[in-house]
């Protein structure tokens, strides 16, 4: 059974700060999802990694994924605090073939204060 | 482009009831997902329809929980009967292919409360 693990599972920041999220998954996946998602909200896609390697950067975020070391990380360069919300990381469960649902880690709580 | 639609967004009754919900993907969106996610949990995968067939409900309480996709659009999901542990929010998701990796665009959920 896939496992996905977030750590730390809550986090308070200032702002200005710089911080990583962490996400383990217990079996192999070149697939992996960060989404991001608002108190009483959906949830919102910020990026797909889909290799060993992969980098993606969107504003003061970038991910990475390392398949051998199963890890993916979620960095936040000087916070500010719009980007206070709760993150996921979800891997795609089959890594191909037509099923691709999501095993989602518990999410990591960010709070960011002025 | 319009975004995946759910209803009804809220929604309470007692246990031992029955309650639906319903979801229409965003145009062209052959594959459809549902999940459920308990306050303070990562949302956890029911079931995936690609078009109007199921390709995956190893994770469907099929004893209580039925869903359908008739004619490749719309899907509904049913819980019955329900039970308190059934309280959570029930998301939809589509994407445009399936099994390829596409990103998983997310409706706005629907609020189960079971009393």
């Amino acid at each position: 059974e896939l496992k996905v693990e977030q750590n730390p599972l809550f986090l308070s920041m200032q702002e200005g700060k710089n911080y990583t999220i962490y996400c383990n998954y217990s079996t192999t996946s070149d697939r992996l999802y960060w989404y991001r998602q608002d108190p009483g909200k959906s949830l919102e896609s910020l990026f797909v990694l889909l290799s060993n390697g992969a980098v993606k950067q969107e504003g003061r975020l970038m991910a990475s994924l390392d398949t051998k070391a199963r890890l993916s990380t979620l960095h936040i360069t000087a916070a500010v605090h719009d980007l206070s919300a709760t993150y996921f990381c979800a891997v795609d469960m089959y890594s191909g073939g037509g099923a691709d649902g999501l095993t989602f880690g518990k999410g990591t709580h960010l709070i960011i204060q002025p | 482009e319009a975004g995946v639609a759910q209803s009804p967004r809220y929604k309470i009754i007692e246990k031992r009831q029955s309650v639906a919900f319903w979801c229409n993907p965003i145009s062209g969106h052959a594959t459809l997902y549902w999940y459920q996610q308990i306050l303070g949990q990562g949302p956890k995968l029911l079931i995936q329809f690609q078009n109007n067939g199921v390709v995956d409900d190893s994770q469907l309480p099929k004893d209580r929980f039925s869903a359908e996709r008739l004619k490749g659009v719309d899907s509904t999901l049913k819980i019955q009967p329900a039970k308190l542990e059934d309280s959570a929010v029930y998301l939809c998701a589509s994407s445009l292919r399936g099994g390829l990796a596409d990103t998983q665009y997310f409706g706005p959920g629907t609020r189960l409360t079971v009393l």
